[in-house]
């Protein structure tokens, strides 16, 4: 069954400095997401990706985020300069389009460590 | 998006049905009903969905109240591997672009025991 991966599994960094994480959503689906899930709390959407444009984000996707597609296959999240605030598991995922009935497919998550 | 209630957590034995209940009073009459459930250290996961009848699939039923102000999804027989966070969420059938986020609630923790 197809699935959704990320690179790395974990992550770990030193406060301001900047990472990317990596997520292969399923082949043929077109909407992009990423959420995270500090450790203990709710998983919180981010952004979600459309057509190579930014379709909705939170307010916790401020100017120190961005979001990619750099290729037909890779979907990337990019933390500029990390805080400590930042360390969490962010999970992507990915669905064949948006609609109130469409079922979003999760990656495993990366666990991003700020130190 | 409208709110939904869940019990924090709920226990079972392995081979027992579950029953996990969720309240939704708020509803409206385009949300569809969706769950997903977050294995231990693992992304959530698709359950089931359905907006006004009750619906099965190959890992659950999805029972919805003729008011729709609730709905309970069961696991017929629960193993170990069911044991994860479930959480009940409401999408908006009407909600034009802004439908792309699922809203995440706390989800109720179950527990199942050997």
């Amino acid at each position: 069954e197809p699935e959704v991966t990320q690179t790395p599994s974990h992550q770990v960094t030193q406060m301001g400095q900047e990472v990317i994480l990596r997520c292969v959503p399923i082949s043929n689906h077109l909407y992009f997401y990423w959420y995270r899930q500090i450790l203990g709390q709710k998983v919180e959407f981010l952004v979600s990706f459309y057509n190579n444009e930014i379709s909705e984000k939170s307010e916790i996707f401020d100017d120190q985020f961005s979001v990619e597609r750099p290729d037909g296959s890779n979907f990337t999240l990019k933390i500029r300069s990390t805080k400590l605030e930042d360390s969490a598991m962010y999970f992507c995922a990915s669905s064949t389009r948006v609609m109130s009935t469409d079922t979003q497919y999760f990656g495993p998550g990366t666990r991003l460590t700020v130190l | 998006d409208a709110k939904t209630t869940q019990p924090n957590s709920m226990e079972s034995n392995e081979e027992e049905p579950v029953h996990l209940p969720c309240n939704h009073s708020t509803i409206s009459g385009t949300d569809y009903i969706h769950w997903y459930r977050q294995l231990p250290s693992q992304g959530p996961e698709y359950v089931i969905h359905g907006l006004t009848s009750n619906v099965n699939n190959r890992m659950a039923s999805l029972a919805i109240a003729e008011d729709r102000k609730s709905s309970t999804l069961i696991l017929h027989r629960a193993t170990l591997r069911d044991a994860a966070v479930y959480y009940c969420i409401l999408r908006d059938a009407d909600s034009g672009g802004s439908n792309y986020k699922l809203t995440f609630g706390k989800g109720t923790l179950l527990t199942v025991n050997p």
